[in-house]
């Protein structure tokens, strides 16, 4: 049972363009949603995270917006640098004393230079 | 320490045989994750740690695989028996789970790889 998914397992845009990285779920009792970005042989690092109850943040180059209606979270980068280029997860929480994160299959984003 | 430290980071071992993973957590890090990354899939949960305590192992895939933390600090992943599909990267994480978005911090990984 795949509780988050990320549908696109990669996409390519061209440096200074805004790359747009999407996640579904399907919990509704999920309460925060977070954005890690993966190099390779290195361990994921934490992005952006946004409460089930907002439906934007926004961290310098990096917008996540929220749609709990549809169940579905989007990560802007703009503009896309070719250091932005890497395996992107999306994760949510299940809150409680566990609070522990569930994650997407990751989608690979490759920025052209 | 300044960042999760795991170790070893690559571990090549016989069907069959015993491993054992390490994970050195950030310091005053009370909660601790195991997860494993397989080939071409996401990260998939493994069992939690508050303190020394384990109260969610939900996510251990068979009673080969057995998790310890001692000290309220390094925790070790042990699996037993290994078989092929235990093949995987093995994340360990820590945060200080005070509510919130629980954000947590990865070391490196631990690369087996089962022959």
């Amino acid at each position: 049972d795949q509780q988050v998914k990320q549908n696109s397992p990669s996409l390519s845009v061209q440096e200074g363009r805004i790359s747009i990285l999407n996640c579904d779920y399907t919990n509704s009792m999920f309460d925060y949603f977070l954005w890690y970005k993966k190099y390779p042989a290195e361990g994921p690092t934490f992005l952006i995270s946004i409460s089930s109850i907002k439906d934007k943040n926004e961290d310098g180059r990096f917008t996540v917006f929220l749609n709990k209606s549809a169940k579905h979270l989007s990560l802007h980068i703009v503009p896309s640098q070719p250091g932005d280029s890497a395996v992107y997860f999306c994760a949510a929480s299940v809150g409680g004393a566990t609070n522990k994160l569930i994650f997407g299959t990751g989608t690979l984003l490759a920025v052209q230079p | 320490g300044a960042g999760v430290s795991q170790s070893p980071s690559n571990k090549v071992t016989e069907k069959g045989k015993d491993v054992e993973l390490r994970c050195d957590p950030i310091s005053g890090h009370t909660a601790l994750y195991w997860y494993r990354q397989s080939l071409g899939q996401g990260l998939e949960f493994l069992i939690y740690f508050q303190g020394n305590s384990a109260p969610d192992k939900s996510g251990l895939p068979s009673d080969r695989f057995s998790a310890e933390r001692t000290g309220g600090s390094v925790s070790t992943l042990t699996i037993q028996r290994t078989q092929q599909e235990d093949s995987a990267v093995y994340l360990c994480a820590s945060s200080l789970n005070r509510g919130g978005a629980n954000v947590l911090t990865f070391g490196a990984g631990s690369r087996l790889t089962v022959l």
